[in-house]
This record gives structure tokens, sequence and C-alpha cells, in this order.
């Protein structure tokens, strides 16, 4: 079975700092990995994805991840937080099921930036 | 960039009586899909749907929920007879195809509060 852990339920950062939230999997088939993001009162919004093709993935709003099978992990960083990155942010894993894809969410960080 | 839309945005309902949450996914989207996040908990798939039926459901998904595409925009969740525990945000989530790399695209959601 596929799961997502999401390590820390709350990081806070001053703004100008380096953002990492930590995302590790658990997949028995190479897996498929998304970075969404949650603002206050929003839906959903993709960041980047995860498909094999490169282990370094960019992603909107200067938001990267970085596949590293021997860790198992996909942390999501940036370099330099800015206030509008205040939100929850979930990592997921594409599961299949007999006919489709569902997605398998971690627990969500919720990201804090300090003035 | 085309959106799913959810309406109502918030919906408050007496336990017992029934409610039904809408969804119009992204126009050329063919998979369509529910998920709920109870407050302070993960994001947890609900159904999948495909070509005017259930794909997969979980084990949350009870004899009290049904889905619907009633008229080939729109799809709908409907809970039959609500509980306390129903008591969540929902999301709905449209994706072109059942593949693992594509992304789900995200609703706002609909909060859903029953007294």
């Amino acid at each position: 079975a596929q799961s997502v852990t999401q390590l820390g339920s709350h990081v806070s950062v001053s703004e100008g700092a380096l953002v990492l939230l930590r995302c590790n999997y658990s997949s028995s088939v190479p897996p498929y990995l998304f970075w969404y993001v949650q603002y206050p009162n929003q839906g959903l919004q993709l960041l980047l994805k995860y498909t094999s093709a490169a282990t370094l993935v960019k992603g909107i709003n200067g938001f990267e991840a970085e596949f590293k099978k021997s860790e198992t992990s996909f942390h999501l960083t940036k370099p330099s937080a800015h206030m509008s990155d205040a939100a929850e942010y979930f990592c997921a894993v594409s599961a299949w099921m007999d006919s489709s894809y569902k997605l398998i969410f971690g627990s969500g960080t919720r990201l804090l930036v300090r003035p | 960039e085309p959106e799913v839309t959810q309406t109502p945005s918030h919906q408050v309902t007496q336990m017992g009586q029934e409610v039904i949450l809408r969804c119009v996914p992204i126009s050329n989207h063919l998979y369509f899909y529910w998920y709920r996040q109870i407050l302070g908990q993960k994001v947890e798939f609900l159904v999948s749907f495909y070509n005017n039926e259930i794909s997969e459901k979980s084990e949350i998904f009870d004899d009290q929920f049904s889905v619907e595409r009633p008229d080939g925009s729109n799809f709908t969740l409907k809970i039959r007879s609500t509980k306390l525990e129903d008591s969540a945000m929902y999301f709905c989530a449209s994706t072109l195809q059942a593949t693992p790399n594509q992304p789900q695209h995200f609703g706002d959601g609909t909060r859903l509060s029953i007294l």
C-alpha cells in the first residue's frame, strides 16, 4: 500500500528564509508524487508533480522538490520565503485502485511566515 | 485557466436532512472525484466516477452517499441522511485521464456543517 508522511504539522520561518517542508513516501511501485497548496478558504492547488522524468522538479511560485529514491523522500523547498507563502501544504501519492487512481494525502504542514 | 467550481461554499444542515453538494468539473475532463477533509484530519478519498458510473469508492462511501452526473456538466454528491460526523470540507476534483501522472484539479470545496 502506498502512503506519504509529512513531518511537522507546523513550520515557521522568517520572511526571506529557506523553506523546507518534508515528505516521505512508501510505495512498492515507482511513485508519482505531488505537492498541493491550500490557501485560507481556498481549494487545493497543484504546486508541482514528480513523474520520473527528472528528480528535481520545479513548480509554481518558486517552489521545487527533489525526489530521492534512496531516502524515499520528496521534500519541498523554496530559497526565500514570502509572506504570501503562508498556507497549508500537502504531499500526495497517486495510488492505483482497480480501475483508476486516487490521491493519498499526507496530513499537511502549515507554513507560517514571520515578518 | 479552466477551474473546477463547487457550490455552495458553505452548507449548514440539520442532522438527518438530505444535502446535495454540487460541482462543475473542467469541461473536457472525464474522471471525477470527491474527497473530504474533516477538520484537523487528512484529505480522504471518497469516490471516483467515470462514464456515468462509480469506478471506485472508499469504505467511507456507504449507502448514505450517492453521486450523479445529471446533465453532462454538473457532478453531485448527495448525503441522504446526514450525521454529525459528516461535518467536513468536501472537495470535488477532475482529471482528463486516469493515469498516475495526471494531477487532479480541485475545486475550492464546500464546508458542510451538520447541526
